[in-house]
Parts: C-alpha cells; structure tokens; sequence
C-alpha cells in the first residue's frame, strides 16, 4: 500500500526566505504526483503536476523536483511571501490505482512579515 | 461555472438523518472524484466516476454512503443514517480524461456537522 510522508509537519519562516518542503512515497510505481495548496476553509488549488517520466516542474516562484528511485518530491518556494502561508500537500497516483490519489497530511507553512 | 462547484457549503444535520451533497464538475471534465476530509486529518478517497465505465468504489466507507453521477455531469454523495463520525469537509473534485494524467480541480468543499 502506498503511503505518503511529508515533513516537517510545519514551518515558520521569515519572509524572503526560501521554503524547501519534502514528501516522500513508498511505492515508486507512480503515474504521477502532484504539489496542492490548501488555506483555511478553502478546498485544494493544484500547484505543480509532475508526471512519472519528468524530474521537474516549475510555475514562477515554485519549483517541484521528483526523484522516483528514491520515493522523494520536493516543493521549492523562493523568496517567500506572508501570501505563501497555507498548507501544502503532496499526492501521489500509482499505476495500480487510478483515479485514487494518495495524499500526505501535509506541511502547513507560516511566512511571517 | 469556471470551477467546481460544491452546494450546500455549510450542512448541519441530526444524527440519523440523510443528506446529500452536490458537485457540479467543469464542463467537459470526464472524471470526477469525491474525498473527505476530517478535522485535522489528511484526504481520504472515497469514489471515482471515469466517463461511462463504472465507478471505483473502493474507497466508501461503509454502505451507508453512495454516489451516482449523471452522465459527465451532476454528482450527487449520500449519506444514510448519518453519525457523528461523518462530519467532514467532503471535496469533489474533476479532471479531463484521466489517461492523459490531467491536473485535478477540486471544488471548496461540502463541510458537514452531524449533531
């Protein structure tokens, strides 16, 4: 069963500063994983796609690196804003389970001004 | 509408009684998901519709919970017989084809308190 780890759980930064958030997944029989943001009371806003065959995305200040072999995604965010404070979560879907994402619980981030 | 949308927002109901929740998917999205999420807790799969092909079911609950969905349009989530353990946001959520590994659009939400 595939299971999807996010550290650190949370995060306060300094704005300015860069956040670098982790996921990782056992499986590596991905089709593909994707970056989510939530804020409070809101549902999810896709961030970043990254499909099993890429090693990369980026869309403006984010960038979203993928190393299947190794079960790990990382969410770049440079130069943080007070606007970047969310939750972001990763989800994975494997290859056996279409349709299914597999979500981790996420790292909620807090960029203070 | 440009996005997913969710209708009621906000449900509060007795224990015991059913709901329903809405989803409106984006026009011509073919796949169409619902999730649930409670407090504090991380995204759980209940059901997938893909175009005409039957839905994936695997991940509902108990048989208290069902999903229909009209076509490439309208999806409807009952609950029967609702406990307390169903409050939840519950998120649908719709895709193009699926094959082609798509970007999934989620709507806001359905948040439900069962008292």
């Amino acid at each position: 069963k595939q299971e999807v780890t996010q550290i650190p759980a949370a995060l306060s930064v300094p704005e300015g500063e860069n956040l670098v958030l982790n996921c990782s997944f056992t499986d590596s029989a991905i089709y593909n994983l994707q970056w989510f943001r939530q804020d409070p009371g809101k549902g999810l806003t896709s961030l970043l796609l990254i499909q099993s065959s890429q090693r990369e995305q980026t869309s403006g200040r984010l960038n979203a690196s993928l190393d299947k072999s190794s079960g790990r995604s990382t969410l770049y965010i440079a130069a943080s804003q007070p606007g970047d404070s969310a939750t972001y979560l990763c989800a994975v879907e494997t290859t056996d389970s279409w349709g299914k994402l597999q979500f981790g619980a996420g790292t909620q981030v807090v960029v203070t001004p | 509408g440009a996005g997913v949308s969710q209708s009621p927002s906000n449900k509060v109901t007795e224990k015991g009684k059913d709901v329903e929740l809405r989803c409106d998917p984006i026009s011509g999205h073919t796949a169409l998901y619902w999730y649930r999420q409670r407090l504090g807790q991380g995204l759980e799969f209940l059901i997938y519709f893909q175009g005409n092909s039957a839905p994936d079911k695997s991940g509902l609950p108990s048989d208290r919970f069902s999903a229909e969905r009209t076509g490439e349009s309208v999806s409807t989530l009952t609950i029967q017989r609702t406990q307390q353990e169903d409050s939840a946001v519950y998120l649908c959520a719709s895709s193009p084809d699926r094959s082609s590994g798509n970007t999934i659009y989620f709507g806001e939400g359905s948040w439900l308190t069962v008292v």
